[in-house]
C-alpha cells in the first residue's frame, strides 16, 4: 500500500530564495506532522494538523516558515528567504488521528548555499 | 518542556546477543511513548507504541516497556541480527501527536 510520500527528495537552493516542500499523507489519515532533522538539533517538531482544527504551529522556528494543508490531504511547507541554518532533512508523517502511530515519509533533504 | 534522553549513544554487539536500549523523559504527563528505527538516508519506521496506561508492548523479537512514574522506557531486542543495525529513536507524545524525540542510539550488530 502507499505510504507517506514527499517531494522533492533533494533540494538545493541559494540563500534568500523561497522553497516549497510537499507531503502526501496516507489516505484516510486525519493527522499530519512536519519535523526537521539536523545534525546539531536532532529531530524537532515543526507543525501538526488534525482534521479541520487550527494547526499547532508551536514548533515553527521563525515567521519565515509556514505550512498549509489543503482539503485535509496534501500539505506544503514553505520556507521564505532561506538561510544556511535551514539546511536539514524535512520529514513529514501522518497518523489515523492524533496520538496514534506516526508513519514517516522518506524526507526532503534541503541544502541552502 | 519535555526532554528525552537516550543511553547509550552508540552500541556495538556481536550477532545473537540480547540488548537493551534506554530512554528517559522528564515530563511524565505523556499520552504514549513510541520507538522508531532509522536506516541511513531513510525516514523513520515505527516499531512499537506504548500507551500511557500500558506497561509493555511486544512485536516479534522486540519488547518495549514503560514506567511512566519514573520517566523511563526500555527497548529490548532479542537475538540481535546484522539487519537490526540502525539508529533507534524513542519519542514521547505529550500533546496528543506532538512528539519529542531523543537523540537516538546507533546500533551496530556485527556477524
Amino acid at each position: 500500500g502507499a505510504g507517506v510520500s514527499q517531494s522533492p527528495s533533494n533540494k538545493v537552493t541559494e540563500k534568500g530564495k523561497d522553497v516549497e516542500l510537499r507531503c502526501d499523507p496516507i489516505s484516510g489519515h486525519t493527522a499530519l506532522y512536519w519535523y526537521r532533522q539536523s545534525l546539531g538539533q536532532g529531530l524537532e517538531f515543526l507543525i501538526y494538523f488534525q482534521g479541520n482544527s487550527a494547526p499547532d504551529k508551536s514548533g515553527l522556528p521563525s515567521d519565515r516558515f509556514s505550512a498549509e494543508r489543503t482539503g485535509g490531504s496534501v500539505s506544503t511547507l514553505t520556507i521564505q528567504r532561506t538561510q544556511q541554518e535551514d539546511s536539514a532533512v524535512y520529514l513529514c508523517a501522518s497518523s489515523l488521528s492524533g496520538g496514534e502511530t506516526q508513519y514517516f515519509g522518506p524526507g526532503t533533504r534541503l541544502l541552502v548555499l | 518542556k519535555q526532554e528525552v534522553t537516550q543511553i547509550p549513544a552508540a552500541l556495538s554487539v556481536p550477532e545473537g546477543e540480547n540488548l537493551v536500549l534506554n530512554c528517559s523523559f522528564t515530563d511524565s504527563a505523556i499520552y504514549n511513548l513510541q520507538w522508531f528505527r532509522q536506516d541511513p538516508g531513510k525516514g523513520l519506521t515505527s516499531l512499537l507504541l506504548i500507551q500511557s496506561s500500558q506497561r509493555e508492548q511486544t512485536s516479534g523479537r522486540l519488547n518495549a516497556s514503560l514506567d511512566k512514574s519514573s520517566g523511563r522506557s526500555t527497548l529490548y531486542i532479542a537475538a540481535s541480527q546484522p539487519g537490526d543495525s540502525a539508529t533507534y529513536l524513542c519519542a514521547a507524545d505529550t500533546s496528543y501527536g506532538k512528539l519529542t524525540f531523543g537523540q537516538g542510539t546507533i546500533l551496530t550488530v556485527h556477524p
